[in-house]
């Protein structure tokens, strides 16, 4: 899996859009990005996926740069219950050997009202 | 609420003792894997089963072992329980063997005293 580095925290006002970048130098044209959550003492949450297109669900918009070198989760109206640990993950969908999820520090991201 | 369903939610025992964790996957789910996330530590990646057979280890204590039963329910046991092995411990289901999409349980909170 690609290395990924991210701040190790965040805040951000209630209501305004919540912007976590990601740098993922070193990934390799097959390799998606995953973006996890996980509030505090929860298990992690899905929040969304791209390679190389910019994605939007109901949880989040992943932007992903045109050299996918970095990218960045961006949750449009933060609300207090968004404050969590943020992980962003860049693997190959169907790796072999390892098939866990390689969770990193993450961003601490705070809401703050 | 993920689907996932894990119990007990809180767990305390001796050193020494043996206890049993346990996870029911999201319906249809085939993949079930075990995490362990400890106060100075990450989410550490133990286990994973599919369709009832072991197809990754990650960082598993000889102690620890676990097992996937015909109706996809999985067991976690830790045996000879030290005080380090306090920890959460999280169960994870997929749909198939790419485990990039996990749904998490919400844990089991051990204790040992």
């Amino acid at each position: 899996d690609a290395k990924t580095t991210q701040p190790p925290s965040m805040d951000c006002a209630e209501g305004r859009a919540a912007n976590l970048p990601c740098n993922h130098s070193t990934i390799s044209g097959n390799e998606y990005v995953y973006w996890y959550r996980q509030i505090h003492s929860q298990g992690p949450q899905y929040i969304i996926h791209g390679l190389k297109n910019n994605e939007t669900n109901e949880m989040a918009s992943l932007i992903i740069t045109e050299d996918r070198k970095s990218s960045t989760l961006i949750l449009p109206h933060a609300t207090l219950r968004d404050t969590a640990v943020y992980y962003c993950i860049v693997r190959v969908p169907l790796g072999t050997g390892r098939r866990a999820l390689t969770f990193g520090s993450g961003t601490r991201l705070q809401v703050q009202p | 609420d993920s689907g996932v369903t894990q119990t007990p939610k809180h767990l305390i025992t001796a050193t020494g003792q043996r206890v049993t964790l346990r996870c029911s996957p999201r319906s249809g789910d085939l993949s079930v894997y075990w995490y362990q996330q400890s106060l100075d530590q990450g989410l550490q990646f133990l286990i994973q089963y599919y369709n009832g057979e072991e197809r990754a280890k990650g960082n598993i204590l000889e102690r620890f072992s676990a097992q996937q039963f015909p109706d996809l329910h999985s067991e976690l046991n830790l045996s000879s329980l030290e005080l380090g092995d306090s920890a959460l411990y999280f169960c994870a289901s997929s749909v198939g063997l790419a485990p990039e999409t996990q749904y998490f349980g919400p844990g089991t909170r051990l204790l040992v005293l």
